[in-house]
């Protein structure tokens, strides 16, 4: 079975363009996760959505981050503007919510480097 | 608020050599789960061990072994017979109850050196 899919694996973009990662999560996965990490701040959970439905964006850092989930196979984390401090890497994971606090899968990671 | 602490940032064994990764708690909740995840250098997250706060039994898997004690908050790691494919970051990972129990609260991480 296919795991977690991220794209792009890599980005470099420069200061103020808008950048946009994406995630397939594992098929039949109701939840999905996108995290942060960076050396300063180790792995930082952004936002998390159940069914499709955002529960938790507290640990979005600021408006320029916004994420979106249309469908039960797709997300994506949109940074506009990017600044060099949004350098990271950043995953996105999926589990299956059929019981409390079910295991995280994660994707390979973008790591985004912004100029 | 919940915290897990790593306190050990990096470990170096020669190989064949035991080694234990040390994890502490802090959760006001009764019911809690925790992880362990493993990052190797290629850098994806790779799901090890989850245990809900209500088995405190102690878990082999292989070389791999948890210890869970409540008593001291800890949930430490040991790798029996260490070999190079172990080195990598190992992350301790708490999820609460309350609310859904599905935010992960990470330890800061271990480096494990493993040289032959």
């Amino acid at each position: 079975d296919a795991g977690v899919i991220q794209s792009p694996r890599h980005e470099v973009t420069e200061m103020g363009q808008e950048v946009t990662l994406r995630c397939k999560p594992i098929s039949g996965h109701n939840s999905l996760f996108w995290y942060r990490q960076t050396m300063m701040r180790g792995l930082e959970l952004l936002i998390y959505f159940n069914n499709n439905v955002p529960i938790d964006d507290s640990g979005m850092p600021e408006d320029r981050f916004s994420a979106k989930m249309p469908n039960a196979s797709f997300s994506t984390l949109k940074i506009q503007p990017s600044e060099p401090r949004d350098s990271a890497v950043y995953f996105c994971a999926s589990s299956l919510r059929d019981r409390l606090a079910a295991e995280q899968y994660f994707g390979p990671g973008t790591r985004l480097t912004v100029t | 608020a919940q915290k897990v602490t790593q306190a050990q940032t990096e470990i170096s064994v020669v190989e064949k050599e035991d080694v234990t990764l040390d994890c502490v708690y802090e959760t006001r909740d009764t019911t809690y789960y925790l992880f362990w995840y493993k990052q190797p250098p290629s850098g994806e997250l790779v799901f090890l061990i989850r245990r809900n706060s209500f088995d405190e039994q102690n878990e082999i898997s292989g070389r791999y072994s948890w210890n869970f004690q409540k008593s001291t908050s800890s949930f430490n790691f040991t790798i029996t017979a260490s070999q190079v494919v172990d080195s990598a970051v190992y992350f301790c990972a708490l999820s609460e109850a309350a609310g859904g129990g599905n935010k992960l609260t990470f330890g800061t991480g271990t480096q494990l050196k493993v040289e032959l």
